[in-house]
C-alpha cells in the first residue's frame, strides 16, 4: 500500500492563495484519480475535486486541482480565500482495492 | 434531497460487537457502491470497506479484515457493517458514503455524499 502525505497546516490571509500538496510514497501520482474533500469543524466531509481537476456542481471556480508528475504528487490550490474555506483538506487516491486517504491539512484564514 | 442517515453507534466493550445502520434516500441506492469511512477522534479520514451494487462483492481493509462484514438491504435501502472482536483502536466517528463512478472507470470514483456519522467508542 502507499501513503499520501499532505501538510500538517498552512494559514494565509483573505483574497490570497494556497496551495496543498498530496505527494504519494509510491506508484506513479498519475496512475490513479486524485480527489479532494473538505471538512468543516463539525460537520461531514464534502467533495471540492474528483478526478484530479474536476469540480462538483455548487464548488466555486476558486477551488482547483492539478497533478505533476515529477514531484509526483497532487495539488489543491484555494483562491481567493474566505473565512469559509477554514477547514481540513484530505487527498484521496485509489489502489489495488485500497481507497487510501492523505494525512490531511489544517486551513486557516488568519 | 439526496440523504444518508447512520445509526447503531455507542459505547462497547472491548470484543464486543455493534451494528451500524445507515438508510439512504433521495436516489436509487440499488445502483450505487457504498462504503464506510471511519475518523478515530482529532484524527484524519481512514477508509473501511466496500460493497458493490448488488452485495455480490466486497472489500475490507487490512485493520478490519475478518472482524467486519459489510452488507446491504436494496429493498429497504438500507447499508450495514457488523462489527465483531471490537478493539480500542476501532473507536471513532463512522461515515458511510456513497461511491460515484468516474465514468468509463470500474473501480475508481469520489465519495458523495456522507452521512452525518456515527460515533462508536470501545472502552470497559
Amino acid at each position: 500500500n502507499f501513503m499520501l502525505t499532505q501538510p500538517h497546516s498552512v494559514s494565509e490571509s483573505p483574497g490570497k492563495t494556497v496551495t496543498i500538496s498530496c505527494t504519494r510514497s509510491s506508484g506513479s501520482i498519475a496512475s490513479n484519480y486524485v480527489q479532494w474533500y473538505q471538512q468543516r469543524p463539525g460537520s461531514s466531509p464534502t467533495t471540492v475535486i474528483y478526478e484530479d481537476n474536476q469540480r462538483p456542481s455548487g464548488v466555486p471556480d476558486r477551488f482547483s486541482g492539478s497533478i505533476d508528475s515529477s514531484s509526483n504528487s497532487a495539488s489543491l490550490t484555494i483562491s481567493g480565500l474566505k473565512t469559509e474555506d477554514e477547514a481540513d483538506y484530505y487527498c484521496q487516491s485509489y489502489d489495488s482495492s485500497n481507497h487510501v486517504f492523505g494525512t490531511g491539512t489544517k486551513v486557516t484564514v488568519l | 434531497e439526496v440523504q444518508l442517515v447512520e445509526s447503531g453507534g455507542g459505547l462497547v466493550q472491548p470484543g464486543g460487537s455493534l451494528r451500524l445502520s445507515c438508510a439512504a434516500s433521495g436516489f436509487t441506492f440499488s445502483s450505487y457502491w457504498m462504503h464506510w469511512v471511519r475518523q478515530a477522534p482529532g484524527k484524519g479520514l481512514v477508509w473501511v470497506s466496500r460493497i458493490n451494487s448488488d452485495g455480490s462483492s466486497t472489500s475490507y481493509a487490512d485493520s478490519v479484515k475478518g472482524r467486519f462484514t459489510i452488507s446491504r438491504d436494496n429493498a429497504k435501502n438500507t447499508l450495514y457493517l457488523q462489527m465483531n472482536s471490537l478493539r480500542a483502536e476501532d473507536t471513532a466517528v463512522y461515515y458511510c458514503a456513497r461511491f460515484n463512478l468516474i465514468l468509463g472507470e470500474l473501480v475508481q470514483g469520489w465519495f458523495d455524499p456522507w452521512g452525518q456519522g456515527t460515533l462508536v467508542t470501545v472502552s470497559s
